[in-house]
């Protein structure tokens, strides 16, 4: 079976210094992997995917995030935070399973806070 | 494009009442699911469906029941509410990359 695990909960950042959002996961096979983001009150956006292609994956608004298979992990960063971060961030991971079908598992999400 | 859109936005239901939430998608994507949003546990699958005709339980089945009327729509329907069902449901939609498409939500409280 597959899961994620997003390592913080919550992360308050300063306005224009780096952020780091931390998930790791387990698979059974090769996974596909995503950060999504969900600002309040409003539905989930993807971010980047990860794919089996390059394991540094860029996504909008300038978020990457690098796939570590070694270290079973896929964190996100972006190297100065902005006032608009401020959101939830979802890692996902998705996989065939047993009767063939994409099964998707969310983290729990971390809640980023960017102070001015 | 309107992209997956849901109604109705918000809900108040009392406990035993019935409700069905609507979800549509005008992406032509095969796939579409719905989840539940619950604080601090993420999005939890509910029901999905590959393709016009077929539905598959996901992580949390009990109590719901789902249709795909069309390869546009995909209804949830809450037969019997019941508190444990307050939420906030999404509904979503893919294409074959596995990328999905969310909608805005459902804010459903269940007294």
């Amino acid at each position: 079976a597959q899961s994620v695990t997003q390592l913080d909960s919550h992360v308050s950042v300063s306005e224009g210094t780096p952020v780091l959002l931390r998930c790791n996961y387990s698979s059974s096979y090769s996974p596909s992997l995503f950060w999504y983001v969900q600002h309040p009150n409003k539905g989930l956006q993807l971010l980047l995917k990860y794919t089996s292609a390059a394991t540094l994956v860029k996504g909008i608004n300038g978020f990457e995030a690098e796939f570590k298979k070694s270290e079973t992990s896929f964190h996100l960063t972006k190297p100065s935070a902005h006032m608009s971060d401020a959101a939830e961030y979802f890692c996902v991971v998705t996989q065939d399973g047993d009767t063939g079908r994409r099964a998707l598992t969310f983290g729990s999400g971390t809640r980023l806070q960017v102070q001015p | 494009n309107a992209g997956v859109t849901q109604t109705p936005k918000f809900q108040v239901l009392k406990t035993g009442q019935s409700m069905t939430l609507q979800c549509a998608q005008d992406m032509n994507h095969n796939s579409m699911y719905w989840y539940r949003q619950d604080p601090g546990m993420g999005l939890r699958l509910i029901y999905y469906s590959a393709s016009e005709g077929t539905t598959d339980k996901g992580e949390v089945p009990n109590g719901y029941n789902v249709s795909r009327l069309n390869k546009r729509e995909f209804s949830l329907r809450l037969e019997s509410a019941a508190p444990s069902q307050t939420s906030v449901y999404f509904c979503a939609s893919s294409d074959a990359s596995d990328e999905q498409f969310f909608g805005p939500g459902t804010r459903l409280t269940v007294l």
